[in-house]
């Protein structure tokens, strides 16, 4: 149980462009999950924690307007990266918060490496 | 912003060793994972603690948590090289559903 999928897997864009990560519960709900960003050799860094039904609350730094979140279902939560530039290139790790879990534990999906060229 | 020092960020040994890991806060955690990583792929859940003094075991490995909930340590018995990887710790504070802060991580490497 607790297993979390991340699609795509990796993606290649264009600068400029935007690209949409999906992030699902599969034998779970979950109301909150949360995106994370990890840059090479470094550890994760919270950027936004994501709500059903609600506005995503992102963290000191990190742009709304530029990293859009949609958590439309207790399944689901989608992250848009809006156009994209090199910067912004990372592995990007969404984690999901069991209605029905213990505590704080959260189970992560096994991330989303986006180059932007 | 709450930080969360991890210690070390690496350690290579031999295999048959032991070995512990640190991670400490100034603040009381209301809850601390532990993580382990492989490249390339997204932390799995190794252990929670919330208990102050807690003690909790994984095969060859023991999670302590402080018994003022502001650190802990993973400790590895008899290190095997299918130990090595990279270890993280990670907390929060809020005591709700809260994203969590990251300790650096301590790469692992278990020479055979």
């Amino acid at each position: 149980g607790a297993v979390v999928s991340q699609h795509p897997s990796w993606v290649i864009c264009k600068s400029g462009t935007s690209v949409k990560i999906e992030c699902r519960s599969l034998d779970f709900q979950a109301t909150t999950m949360f995106w994370y960003r990890q840059f090479p050799k470094q550890s994760l860094m919270l950027m936004a924690t994501s709500n059903e039904g609600s506005k995503a609350t992102y963290e000191q730094g990190v742009e709304k307007d530029k990293f859009l979140i949609n958590h439309a279902s207790l399944t689901l939560s989608t992250l848009t990266v809006t156009s994209a530039h090199p910067e912004d290139s990372s592995f990007y790790i969404c984690s999901a918060l069991p209605d029905r879990g213990n505590y704080n534990e959260q189970f992560f999906g096994p991330g989303t490496r986006l180059t932007v060229l | 912003t709450q930080l969360l020092e991890q210690s070390p960020q690496f350690l290579s040994i031999q295999e048959g060793e032991n070995l512990t890991v640190y991670c400490n806060s100034s603040s009381v955690f209301s809850s601390l994972q532990w993580y382990r990583q492989e490249p390339g792929e997204g932390p799995v859940l190794l252990v929670t603690v919330v208990t102050g003094g807690e003690v909790k075991k994984l095969k060859r490995l023991t999670f302590q948590f402080g018994d003022a909930r502001k650190d802990s340590s993973l400790h590895i018995t008899a290190a095997q090289p299918g130990d090595t990887g990279l270890y993280l710790c990670a907390g929060a504070w809020g005591g709700g559903a809260d994203g969590l802060t990251f300790g650096k991580g301590t790469h692992l490497i278990i020479q055979p």
